[in-house]
């Protein structure tokens, strides 16, 4: 089957402007994570979505959102982008509640300039 | 909060030898713990998982885990080493307070040499 997909595979932009990154999951997976991985940070939880509805956010400010449309489908926006964003972002699949296997797209490579 | 932590940076092994990636675990209550593999420019494969059960945990391409809840340590292990296991190694633990999310630990670089 299928695994999970993320649209772009590469993205350069310019500070200040914004960037909308998408994520297919696995067919029959309702939950979809977000990560950002950087060199100094390492990997860092943004959020979830289940069902179309955000569960839980990790420490980032608000230009950080998501969202999750009725087809699984996820997307994530940075707004008034910073130099310190340019990050590979990593989305992440599972089927729900009482599933760890989480399954992980070969990300999106943000170059922030 | 629960966390991990990757005390060595890089390990390096001789192909054929056996090695060992190092992870130890901060947590409250039961741990969830993982590990994944990711290679240059691609995303993270996930190796194996311990939720309950067995201390040994036997996971993809010939890697095991043997679950330590008196040392709190999560070791990833392979008895023969190949080089195309250079990668990059992280050890994970889901975080309780944030619903399913995962805490990683900041990643061990294998070198295996020919």
């Amino acid at each position: 089957k299928a695994g999970v997909t993320q649209t772009p595979r590469y993205l350069i932009k310019t500070r200040g402007q914004q960037v909308t990154l998408s994520c297919s999951p696995i067919s029959g997976h309702r939950s979809v994570s977000w990560y950002q991985q950087t060199p100094g940070q390492g990997l860092q939880f943004l959020f979830e979505y289940f069902s179309e509805t955000q569960r839980n956010k990790g420490n980032f400010p608000g230009r950080f959102s998501g969202r999750q449309f009725s087809n699984s489908r996820s997307e994530m926006n940075v707004s008034t982008l910073e130099l310190g964003d340019s990050a590979l972002y990593l989305c992440a699949s599972r089927t729900g509640d009482g599933d760890y296997g989480y399954t992980f797209g070969s990300g999106t490579r943000l170059t922030v300039v | 909060a629960q966390s991990v932590a990757q005390p060595e940076d890089q390990v390096n092994v001789a192909e054929g030898n056996p090695l060992t990636v190092k992870c130890t675990y901060s947590v409250s209550g039961n741990p969830y713990l993982f590990w994944y593999v990711q290679y240059p420019n691609r995303g993270l494969q996930f190796l194996l998982k311990y939720i309950t059960g067995d201390n040994l945990v036997k996971g993809s391409y010939g890697f095991e885990a043997e679950f330590n809840k008196s040392q709190t340590s999560f070791h990833l292990k392979k008895p023969s080493a190949l080089v195309s296991d250079s990668a990059l190694y992280f050890c994970a633990v889901r975080d309780t307070n944030s619903g399913y999310a995962l805490n990683f630990g900041k990643g061990t670089s294998l070198l295996v040499t020919p």
